[in-house]
């Protein structure tokens, strides 16, 4: 079946540092591709999502590149924020039925200033 | 546009008694989604409403758990009885299509056995 595998958290940087989250994921076919985030006291928010091989998704300065070879999809930001401290979800779906989402375990992130 | 909403927020019971979640999806979304997150583990989806109907059901734990969507407006799951493994986070997400990554998601139940 599929599933995704996620760096173990928290993650703990300083302003200004570089981020990546590691992903990795096992799924038949051509899945596609996403990443969440959870603000505090908030729901889960699409960050950015790839749908195909060497897709790069995008978004208030985050990155993630579908690499089908080493099955990764890994969150990247050259310099966080504070504001950035969440809960980041990668997930996939396959596209078969009815694109239901299959998560990994989620990863913390504490930016400090 | 008001997003998907759920309540309660957070709900403590004893275990063997009832509890049911609510969501209102967003106005006109006909894909009314359940996921749930148990503490250190994956997201896990329950199941998938297209309208009043029941999808895909194949995520539900057991016949402990029931879920509907009367009218193919607001949804609830209702969880009789609880046990202590059910406590986790139960996120509701709605879209406007079938296969449509655009989810949006309400902020969570967060149920607490004890």
């Amino acid at each position: 079946g599929n599933s995704v595998t996620q760096m173990e958290g928290p993650v703990t940087l300083s302003e200004e540092a570089f981020l990546t989250i590691n992903c990795t994921y096992t799924a038949t076919g051509y899945p596609s591709l996403f990443w969440y985030v959870q603000y505090p006291g908030e729901g889960l928010q699409l960050l950015l999502k790839a749908t195909k091989a060497d897709d790069k998704g995008s978004n208030k300065g985050f990155e993630a590149t579908y690499r089908k070879e080493t099955t990764s999809f890994h969150l990247e930001k050259g310099s966080v924020q504070v504001s950035d401290s969440a809960v980041y979800f990668c997930a996939l779906s396959d596209g078969k039925g009815y694109s239901t989402l299959t998560f990994g375990k989620g990863t913390m992130l504490l930016v400090s200033p | 546009e008001a997003g998907v909403t759920q309540f309660p927020s957070h709900s403590v019971i004893e275990k063997g008694q009832t509890v049911t979640l609510r969501c209102d999806p967003i106005s006109g979304h006909d894909n009314l989604y359940w996921y749930r997150r148990v503490m250190g583990k994956e997201i896990k989806f329950l199941l998938h409403f297209v309208k009043e109907s029941k999808q895909d059901e194949s995520g539900m734990p057991n016949n402990r758990f029931l879920a509907e969507r009367t009218g193919g407006t607001y949804s609830t799951l209702k969880v009789q009885p609880a046990e202590l493994e059910d406590s986790g986070v139960y996120f509701c997400a709605s879209s406007l299509k079938t296969g449509d990554y655009g989810y949006t998601f309400g902020s969570g139940t967060r149920l607490t056995v004890v």
